[in-house]
């Protein structure tokens, strides 16, 4: 079936430090995959998206690209600020399946 | 402009004891979702709709019913509530269930089952 595999957390970073979280998905066919982030005491807000191969979503200095060859879409920033402290979950569009989320903590 | 909101915000419950969960959307979106998050879970779908009057099974759908009498609702009940049940619920929508299409989500309700 679909599912998501996220890098487990949590990652602790300090300011301006470059950030990967890595996604990889198993999925039939090419759906769209997307990031969400969750701040604290808040619900998801879309992050970015990529609807096919090799598009790369890019929103607030995060992106990702979406690999099929490596079944990935892994996130990156390459400053992180302590506003960026949230966790972040990787979705794939069929049924909607959600990794496991990742919390990230910057330190100034 | 409200976007996705859910009543109560935090609810305890008394195992075997029922509630409902409100979401109310007011961006005229056609499908609505519940998902609940639990700890290194993720978001799990619970039950979906495709429109007002319409309701389907999502991946962990036991244990809980819903109802969509109104296109800018749409109700989560648990009849007899478990500890199991304990987690956070979140309401979503979305305008249409495209390849690309992006959902909405509300603050969340905190459900503890004691």
């Amino acid at each position: 079936g679909n599912s998501v595999t996220q890098m487990e957390g949590p990652v602790t970073l300090s300011e301006e430090a470059f950030l990967t979280i890595n996604c990889t998905y198993t999925a039939t066919g090419y759906p769209s995959l997307f990031w969400y982030v969750q701040y604290p005491g808040e619900g998801l807000q879309l992050l970015l998206k990529a609807t096919k191969a090799d598009d790369k979503g890019s929103n607030k200095g995060f992106e990702a690209t979406y690999r099929k060859e490596t079944t990935s879409f892994h996130l990156e920033k390459g400053s992180v600020q302590v506003s960026d402290s949230a966790v972040y979950f990787c979705a794939l569009r069929r049924r909607m399946r959600f990794g496991a989320g990742t919390r990230l903590t910057v330190k100034p | 402009n409200a976007g996705v909101t859910q009543t109560p915000k935090f609810r305890v419950l008394k195992t075997g004891q029922s509630m409902t969960l409100l979401c109310a959307q007011d961006m005229n979106h056609e499908y609505m979702y519940w998902y609940r998050q639990d700890p290194g879970m993720g978001l799990r779908l619970i039950h979906y709709s495709v429109g007002e009057g319409t309701t389907a099974k999502g991946e962990v759908p036991d244990g809980y019913n819903v109802s969509r009498l109104k296109k800018q609702n749409f109700l989560l009940g648990l009849e007899s509530a478990a500890p199991s049940q304990t987690s956070v619920y979140f309401c979503a929508s979305s305008f249409y269930p495209g390849p690309a299409d992006t959902q909405y989500f509300g603050p969340g309700t905190r459900l503890t089952v004691l």
